[in-house]
């Protein structure tokens, strides 16, 4: 059964740092792409981030890029999300979601970051 | 950024009747294109893509059509689980852009 775990979320103060990690199972890691999308509370879905497989392909949200990292540990099954200079606004459930090959076709149960003094 | 657009924002449905949920697409997306059900307090589940195939453990009574630019959702009959959100999403290019979402409730 394929699965994703997200964990890393909670409180951090505007201009802080946080990183999410994805631990994934259930199918052949490195052969899948994998993605971050957020949702603001009572919002809709964004797209923050995502990566290849062989971690030669990456995207950044323009609402993220310069501030956000996406990595992955091929031999921990594990994607990661370093998020420093972190705002307001990026508030939210993020998600991990792998995506089989282009839509995202599992999805974790997300961890909730909240940035606020 | 392709942008996403739904209508309605609410569907009010009965159960047992049909919805039809729609999407437009600001530039063509082939049949680059998926549908999700969110429900409260939970993750997105992946219902169609390629804008019309079932992903796996969908009931047939969801289903997806159009391609280009408009597509559309229909559930043939509403169960009481049915009722939540439902997201549309283009995957033809970056960044992947969603729908506001379309919330079905009951009449």
């Amino acid at each position: 059964e394929v699965q994703v775990v997200e964990s890393g979320g909670g409180l951090v103060q505007p201009g802080g740092s946080l990183r999410l990690s994805c631990a994934a199972s259930g199918f052949t890691f490195n052969t899948y792409g994998m993605g971050w999308v957020r949702q603001a509370p009572g919002k809709g879905l964004e797209c923050v981030s995502a990566i290849s497989g062989g971690s030669d392909k990456i995207f950044y949200a323009d609402s993220v890029k310069g501030r956000f990292t996406i990595s992955r540990d091929n031999s921990k099954n594990t994607l990661y999300l370093q998020m420093n200079s972190l705002r307001a606004e990026d508030t939210a459930v993020y998600y991990c979601a792998r995506t089989g090959p282009l839509y995202f076709d599992n999805w974790g149960q997300g961890t909730l970051v909240t940035v606020s003094s | 950024e392709i942008v996403m657009t739904q209508s309605p924002a609410t569907l009010s449905v009965s159960p047992g009747e049909r919805a039809t949920l729609s999407c437009r697409t600001s530039q063509s997306v082939s049949s680059n294109f998926a549908w999700y059900q969110q429900k409260p307090g939970q993750a997105p589940r992946l219902l169609i893509y390629g804008a019309f195939t079932r992903a796996t453990g969908i009931p047939a009574r969801f289903s997806g059509s159009g391609s280009g630019a408009e597509f559309t959702l229909t559930i043939s009959s509403l169960q009481p689980e049915d009722f939540a959100v439902y997201y549309c999403q283009q995957y033809s290019n970056w960044p992947r852009t969603f729908g506001q979402g379309t919330k079905v409730e009951i009449k």
